[in-house]
């Protein structure tokens, strides 16, 4: 079984440039995280889509941050425009109602200079 | 404020030496998981502790939830290079969010 698949696995950009991720979760995971990871912390949730309905982005900065999940599959996040403290690892992860647990993608690290 | 503190943030040992690291919150939570993560890689779950005063086991790694629901630690016996690893604990709360703790950061030196 193919695991979640993020690209790209690293990017490096100037400061108000927008980037995007991608992420393709495990086939059948109705659930899917976007979580921020910051050096020498634990995640932290962006925003959970049962589907593709956005059901918890009460942590997603709005003014700059934006994502979707068209056809309940595939999911984007973005940022426009990036600012340095947006440096950190983005992790995507899915879930089913049969696992208990995340199965995390490797993430994407991304560098604002 | 941090829901979930887990302790030590740092540990370095010795090959074949024994550790635990705990994760403790004023918060109820319904499950907890244990996840470890190696540099450039995302957070891989070990295990789900689900009742209050579990033990669950898995190989040399002991996972244990407190009887309130609370609290959690993770034993390792007889450390090896393998284990290093950035562990992390998160408690699933009734919404199914997840809130993870900021983490160990384990060394097992050969």
């Amino acid at each position: 079984e193919a695991g979640v698949v993020q690209s790209p696995r690293y990017k490096i950009i100037e400061k108000k440039q927008p980037v995007a991720f991608w992420c393709n979760p495990i086939s059948g995971h109705n659930t899917l995280y976007w979580y921020r990871q910051n050096l020498g912390q634990g995640p932290e949730l962006l925003i959970r889509y049962e589907n593709e309905e956005a059901v918890d982005d009460s942590q997603l900065p709005k003014d700059r941050f934006s994502a979707e999940r068209l056809k309940g599959v595939d999911s984007t996040l973005k940022i426009q425009p990036a600012e340095l403290g947006d440096s950190a690892v983005y992790l995507c992860a899915s879930s089913s109602v049969r696992t208990r647990g995340y199965t995390f993608g490797s993430g994407t690290r991304l560098t604002v200079v | 404020t941090q829901l979930l503190e887990q302790s030590p943030q740092f540990l370095s040992i010795q090959e074949g030496e024994n550790l635990t690291v705990y994760c403790n919150s004023s918060s109820v939570f319904s499950s907890l998981q244990w996840y470890r993560q190696e540099p450039g890689e995302g957070p891989v779950l070990l295990v789900t502790v689900v009742t209050g005063g579990e033990v669950k086991k898995l190989k040399r790694l002991t996972f244990q939830f407190g009887d309130a629901r609370k609290d959690s630690s993770l034993h390792i016996t007889a450390a090896q290079p393998g284990d290093t690893g950035l562990y992390l604990c998160a408690g699933v709360r009734v919404s199914e969010k997840l809130v993870f703790g900021k983490g160990t950061k384990l060394t097992v030196n050969p």
